[in-house]
């Protein structure tokens, strides 16, 4: 059972425009929602997280926008960048369950010239 | 610098043969976590530490065994009775152990079964 659907597979963005990719979830003991970001040949390394205490955060060009009663969340990455191009990964966990993340299938975005 | 590292990159066994896929971290971490990752699925958990000599099955552990002798070593052992076992293994590690937080990465290990 897949507990973080994530959407869509692949993105094309030009540069200077908004990627958007958006992640489910379905366990409401959830309360902890990082992205993550891969590029080619590395490790996954965190980009940013929320928690459901609040509907969005922002880091710089990047934002988490998330709905708790939809059990939703997304990220926005304003001004895109072809350094931006990497493969995005949602994630969720909840308090106390021992960091265990749940990932999404990952979203690979390019941003092109 | 700090880290975490797999190794090896890529592995080939044979079936029947059992292969320990090694992960080493110096970042001080308590907690580390091996997963699974197959075409089109998310990272599966497979087992964790959260301190040494001690650790969890996750959602898929059968055919996998682990330790935890030392604080910065978590190798994973896939054994013959894994029935899948050609996949791509990411081992992460944690210095919130218990709590949410960052976790990191090694680039992972590729093993083929022929």
């Amino acid at each position: 059972q897949q507990q973080v659907k994530q959407s869509p597979q692949s993105l094309i963005v030009q540069k200077g425009g908004i990627s958007i990719i958006n992640c489910a979830y379905e366990n409401t003991a959830f309360d902890y929602f990082p992205w993550y970001q891969q590029f080619p040949g590395k490790g996954r390394a965190l980009l940013i997280a929320i928690r459901p205490d609040v509907s969005e955060k922002k880091e710089g060009r990047f934002t988490i926008s998330f709905n708790k009663s939809a059990k939703q969340f997304s990220l926005h990455i304003m001004d895109s960048q072809p350094g931006d191009s990497a493969t995005y990964f949602c994630a969720a966990t909840y308090t106390g369950g021992g960091n265990k993340l749940t990932f999404g299938t990952g979203t690979q975005l390019k941003v092109e010239l | 610098d700090g880290g975490i590292t797999q190794s090896p990159k890529y592995l080939f066994r044979k079936e029947g043969q059992n292969v320990t896929l090694s992960c080493e971290q110096n970042l001080n971490h308590d907690a580390m976590y091996w997963y699974r990752q197959d075409p089109g699925q998310g990272l599966r958990l497979i087992y964790y530490s959260q301190i040494v000599n001690d650790f969890q099955k996750g959602d898929i552990a059968e055919g996998y065994s682990v330790s935890r002798e030392k604080k910065e070593s978590f190798p994973l052992t896939v054994t013959s009775a894994q029935k899948n076992p050609t996949a791509f293994y990411l081992c992460a590690s944690s210095g919130l152990a218990g709590n949410t937080g960052e976790l990191f990465f090694g680039e992972g290990s590729r093993l083929t079964v022929l």
